[in-house]
């Protein structure tokens, strides 16, 4: 049974902060590995998503993913306060054909203008 | 771009009582999904449909049944409500293909049960 667990579970920073949101799971067979933003009374939004070892920037956002310790973080550079929201790992894998998607219970995060 | 519509955006219903949520999408997605969101809190997953007429049971499935008849619908009943349950019930589709497994979520049904 697949345990997604993040860390922290909520997070306070002032605006231009670096941000670092952490997600970790139990299931070594785990292929896919995305980030949803869901602000508040919104739906979730998909933000990024990676399959290999390593590191995807896109805009102020990076995704780091180490398999080997069953870990991948969100990093948010310049935080702003409309970043302000909950943040939900999720995470899938090849023997449900990426169909199933486990998430983790959040990180709430609030940047201070 | 496509759209995905949930109905009712609110739904009161008394304990024990059977009530059903409705999903509509336009992406001409092949998956759908089911999953429940208590207070703020992550998502956990209650049924998903990989086509028209399948399902798949996930961690939360006892209490609810779902329905595909329609690649562009889907239905979840709470069988016998009960008030430990009141939560936002979202609704997800993706496509089945092409490698991209990003999920568009339709905006919620928040369910009170009295």
């Amino acid at each position: 049974q697949q345990k997604v667990q993040q860390s922290p579970e909520s997070l306070i920073v002032p605006e231009g902060a670096m941000t670092s949101l952490n997600c970790t799971f139990s299931d070594s067979a785990s292929q896919y590995f995305a980030w949803y933003r869901q602000h508040s009374g919104k739906a979730p939004k998909a933000l990024m998503s990676i399959f290999s070892n390593g590191e995807k920037e896109e805009g102020r956002f990076t995704i780091h993913l180490n398999k080997a310790s069953l870990h991948f973080s969100l990093h948010i550079r310049d935080s702003q306060p409309s970043d302000s929201a909950l943040y939900l790992c999720a995470v899938s894998m090849t023997n449900t054909g990426y169909q199933n998607f486990y998430f983790g219970k959040g990180t709430s995060l609030t940047v201070i203008p | 771009g496509g759209i995905i519509t949930q109905t009712p955006k609110f739904l009161i219903g008394q304990e024990g009582q059977k009530l059903t949520l409705k999903c509509q999408q336009n992406f001409n997605h092949d998956t759908m999904y089911w999953y429940r969101q208590d207070s703020g809190k992550g998502l956990r997953l209650i049924y998903y449909s990989i086509t028209e007429n399948d399902l798949q049971k996930g961690d939360l499935s006892e209490g609810y049944d779902a329905s595909r008849e329609k690649k562009s619908s889907f239905s979840l009943t709470v069988t016998s409500a009960q008030k430990n349950e009141m939560a936002v019930f979202l609704c997800a589709s993706r496509t089945g293909t092409g490698g991209d497994y990003e999920q568009y979520f339709g905006p919620g049904t928040r369910l009170t049960v009295l």
